[in-house]
Formats: structure tokens, C-alpha cells, sequence
């Protein structure tokens, strides 16, 4: 029973287009974040939500809106889609303070 | 200047070697921290949590010094299933945040 699942897998899109990928978790964790892996393998971190208010938007563009419709979900919708977008996107979650349990990742590419 | 910082490597090691990573943090508001280890096109996973009195879990060891803003991760008796890129990192709770050291990548050869 997967604990965080985020859809889809993989996603290839042309330049240009709107796409999104969401996240459950079913943990009961109140904290959710989106990070981003380009191909230097760098985890950054793009947002987090607590109890499905957003705290921290890390100087992201606006391209990118997380939407959390409850706890257990926070969505990424991004417009406009730009090669430099081409990265892996991972959903995660907490109880504040603890370990981050992961998704599995979702492999977009822009072409 | 990153707030968690660790040598990229690659560290590349025999089987059975004794191999240390470290990793500084910035800011001294950060509360928990953490070694994840993440294979090759695969999610990052908890391997342990750091405390300040150093805490084992089998061939692992972890430490933090919180005077010096450091955090170590000793493996010993490295097996080839230990190589992969590990991740020190660090959690804000009163901001929600968790952030990720680049990583440290390892790789055990026969």
C-alpha cells in the first residue's frame, strides 16, 4: 500500500503546454512539499504546505501553482511549459519535524 | 552560500573499506536532521536520524555537533549494495521545511 503516490510516472510534453501531477499521501501527515531534481541531481525544494495552507514558495516561477485540495493531496500544475522545466518532480511528506517520506518521482520532459 | 553543504564526491571505495561523509549546515535554526540515501532514478529514503549523542544502526553511524554545525555518516564494512548518493539533510518545523545537501555519491567496487 503505497504510502505516497504521485501520477504519472513519466510525462512528455512539448513546449508550451499545461500539464499536472498530483500527489496523495496516506500517512495523515499535515506538511507536503514539491522539490525538483534537475540533472545534476540537486534536490531543491519548491514549495510546502501545512495543513493545506502554503508556507514557503522557493523563488519559483509563477508558471508553477501547487493546489491542495485537502491534507492528503497537493497537485502541481505548471503552464507554459519550458525546456528548462525538463527535470524530475518529487512529492513528499512529514509530521513536522520528522523523516520526509517520498513518491516515486515523475520524469518530465519537454521537447 | 547553500544552507546544507556536502562533498559531491564521487568517493569510490573496495568492499570492506571504512568510508566517512560530512555535511555543514548554515543555519543554526534547524532542528532535525536526517541521512536519506537515494539509488539511481529512484526516490530518496530515510537511512537515519542524527542525534547529537551519535546514534548506530548496524554498520552505520551518524553524528551531529551542533557547536560546529556538523553532521557526519561513518559506514563500515562497506558491501556493494551500499553505493548509491547520500543525502544529509536538514528540517526547519517552524518553517516547514526540509532541505537537501547535493548529495554525495559512493560507489563500492568488488
Amino acid at each position: 500500500d503505497t504510502a505516497v503516490s504521485q501520477t504519472p510516472k513519466y510525462l512528455v510534453t512539448q513546449m508550451g503546454n499545461d500539464k499536472s501531477i498530483k500527489c496523495e499521501q496516506n500517512l495523515g501527515h499535515d506538511t507536503m512539499y514539491w522539490y525538483k531534481q534537475d540533472s545534476k541531481k540537486f534536490l531543491k525544494i519548491m514549495f510546502s504546505y501545512n495543513n493545506k495552507e502554503l508556507i514557503i514558495n522557493e523563488t519559483v516561477p509563477n508558471r508553477f501553482s501547487p493546489k491542495s485540495p485537502d491534507k492528503a493531496h497537493l497537485n502541481l500544475h505548471i503552464n507554459s511549459l519550458e525546456l528548462g522545466d525538463s527535470a524530475v518532480y518529487f512529492c513528499a511528506s512529514t509530521h513536522t519535524g520528522a523523516e520526509a517520506f517520498f513518491g516515486q518521482g515523475t520524469r518530465l520532459t519537454v521537447v | 552560500r547553500k544552507e546544507v553543504e556536502q562533498d559531491p564526491g564521487p568517493f569510490n571505495v573496495p568492499e570492506g573499506a571504512t568510508v566517512a561523509f560530512n555535511c555543514t549546515y548554515s543555519n543554526s535554526a534547524s532542528q532535525s536532521f536526517f541521512w536519506y540515501r537515494q539509488d539511481c532514478r529512484k526516490e530518496p529514503k530515510l537511512l537515519m536520524s542524527v542525534y547529537s549523542s551519535g546514534n548506530e544502526d548496524g554498520r552505520f553511524t551518524a553524528q551531529l555537533n551542533r557547536a560546529s554545525q556538523y553532521i557526519s555518516l561513518l559506514i563500515r564494512d562497506s558491501k556493494l549494495s551500499d553505493s548509491a548518493t547520500y543525502l544529509c539533510v536538514g528540517s526547519y518545523s517552524s518553517a516547514s521545511k526540509i532541505i537537501f545537501g547535493s548529495g554525495t555519491r559512493l560507489s563500492i567496487r568488488p
